[in-house]
C-alpha cells in the first residue's frame, strides 16, 4: 500500500522553508526521500531507519516519527535548485537478506520562485 | 561518482512486439530493481532482484514481463508482447544492500508502444 504524501504541490518564493509529509498505514522500516527533476531519474536524499532519528544534508533535513509512521522533510531556505517532484518511499519489511522494493507516495511538486 | 547505466534511452515499438531494456548497474551493489513512470505520475515498484533471482513483484509484473541477470554486469527487463499502456519511462535502480541504503536510479530508458 503507498504512503501518502502531502501537500501535493507547494509554491514558495525562495528562501522561504516548506515541509512535505508522508505517512504510511503499515509499520515501517525504512523511509527514503528522493527528489525528481523534469525528465531526470529520481535523486536520493536521505534514509530514516525505525527507531525516530532525524537527519540533514544541507538545508535538507528529516524527520521520522516511528509511533505514528510519518516522516517529514524540512526544507530551510530553499534555493531555485530545490524545484522538482518530491517522493517519499517506503519499505516495511526488511528480511535481513530480502530486497523489498520501495513503495513510492504520488510526490509533492515544489515550485520555487525567484 | 558511480552511476547505474541504462540502455536505450529510448524505444518504440509496435504493439505486440518484444522488448528489452538494459541495465547496468553499479558494481558493489548487490539489490536490483525496475520500476516505471507514466508520464506525470508517480513512480511504481515492478520487481527486485537479489541473489540471481527475483524477491518480490508487483501486481504489474505479470507474466509478459521477466528479468535475467545474465552475466556478472547487466540487469534486463523484458516485456513479451508489448501493449500500449506498457508506455512509460522504466528506471533501473540498485542499492548497496537492499533498503536499509539509498537507491541510485539509472536516466530511464523511455519505452512508447504504438
Amino acid at each position: 500500500q503507498q504512503p501518502v504524501q502531502s501537500p501535493q504541490a507547494v509554491i514558495l518564493r525562495e528562501g522561504e522553508d516548506a515541509v512535505i509529509n508522508c505517512s504510511s498505514s503499515k509499520a515501517l522500516y525504512s523511509v527514503h526521500w528522493y527528489r525528481q527533476k523534469h525528465g531526470e531519474a529520481p535523486v536520493f536524499l536521505m534514509i530514516l531507519l525505525k527507531g525516530g532519528e532525524q537527519k540533514g544534508h544541507e538545508k535538507i533535513s528529516a524527520s521520522f516519527n516511528e509511533k505514528k509512521q510519518q516522516s517529514s522533510l524540512y526544507l530551510t531556505a530553499s534555493q531555485l535548485s530545490y524545484s522538482g517532484t518530491y517522493f517519499c518511499g517506503t519499505a516495511t519489511v526488511y528480511s535481513g537478506g530480502g530486497a523489498d522494493g520501495l513503495t513510492f507516495g504520488k510526490g509533492t511538486h515544489l515550485i520555487i520562485q525567484p | 561518482e558511480p552511476e547505474v547505466t541504462q540502455t536505450p534511452s529510448h524505444q518504440v515499438t509496435q504493439m505486440g512486439q518484444e522488448v528489452i531494456l538494459r541495465c547496468v548497474p553499479i558494481s558493489n551493489h548487490l539489490y536490483f530493481y525496475w520500476y516505471r513512470q507514466i508520464l506525470g505520475q508517480k513512480v511504481e515498484f515492478l520487481v527486485s532482484f537479489y541473489n540471481n533471482e527475483i524477491s518480490e513483484k508487483s501486481e504489474i509484473f505479470d507474466d509478459q514481463f521477466s528479468v535475467e541477470r545474465p552475466d556478472g554486469s547487466n540487469f534486463t527487463l523484458k516485456i513479451r508482447s508489448t501493449k500500449l499502456e506498457d508506455s512509460a519511462m522504466y528506471f533501473c535502480a540498485s542499492s548497496e544492500a537492499g533498503p536499509i541504503y539509498g537507491y541510485t536510479f539509472g536516466s530511464g530508458t523511455r519505452l512508447t508502444v504504438v
